[in-house]
């Protein structure tokens, strides 16, 4: 079974720009989880898609925004891209949210950087 | 809200010894999961290992065990016979029972020594 996959992998913008990430979970689950990794802040949640609805939302401006397709498949999209965006952003994927045994699987990452 | 907290930013370790990876959290929930997740350089984040909180048991997968302390909210990670490709960054991350979202802490960049 093919894992959790990210594209681009990586990625040059310039400020005031806006990108868009792409992440196919793998095949089954139903939830995508988003996430900024940059150093020294770990790992910080951003959203979480489930059947097409975001049903948690980190503390991030509006600027981040994100949709789940009915195959699963997210996007993540920043407007307006600033310096402090660059990071390493993560999508992780789980079969469902009501296993006992709940567990993400995440993808190799976008790494964006802002110029 | 919960956080993680991870003291130790960077770590060393002889090959073939063992290292504890620490670990402390804050909530005010009973029931919550625990995970230690494995970061090799520019390689994807794994699971190391999980916890439920209600059991009292402590997990162990092969060389990776952790000591958790409910009481304590502290849920370190111990790697015996360490191995180079050990060499990872470690996260540390608390989940709710009911709820989605995790929490990581900020890492423990792990260096094996051969």
């Amino acid at each position: 079974k093919a894992g959790v996959t990210q594209t681009p992998r990586y990625l040059i913008k310039t400020r005031g720009q806006q990108v868009t990430l792409s992440c196919s979970p793998i095949s089954g689950h139903r939830s995508v989880s988003w996430y900024q990794q940059t150093p020294g802040q770990g790992l910080q949640f951003l959203f979480e898609y489930f059947s097409e609805t975001q049903r948690n939302k980190g503390n991030f401006p509006g600027r981040f925004s994100g949709r789940q397709f009915s195959n699963s498949r997210s996007e993540m999209n920043v407007s307006t891209l600033e310096l402090g965006d660059s990071a390493l952003y993560l999508c992780a994927s789980s079969l469902s949210t009501d296993s006992l045994t709940y567990e993400q699987y995440f993808g190799p990452g976008t790494r964006l950087t802002v110029t | 809200a919960q956080t993680v907290t991870q003291s130790q930013p960077e770590m060393s370790v002889q090959e073939a010894e063992t290292v504890t990876l620490s670990c402390t959290y804050d909530t005010s929930e009973s029931d919550y999961y625990l995970f230690w997740y494995k970061q090799p350089p520019s390689r994807q984040m794994i699971l190391v290992i999980r916890q439920e909180a209600y059991k009292q048991q402590n997990a162990t997968e092969n060389r990776f065990s952790v000591n958790f302390q409910k009481a304590a909210k502290s849920f370190s990670l111990k790697i015996s016979d360490s191995q180079l490709g050990d060499a990872a960054m470690y996260f540390c991350a608390y989940r709710s029972w009911a709820g989605n979202q995790f929490y990581f802490g900020t890492g423990t960049s792990l260096t094996v020594i051969p």
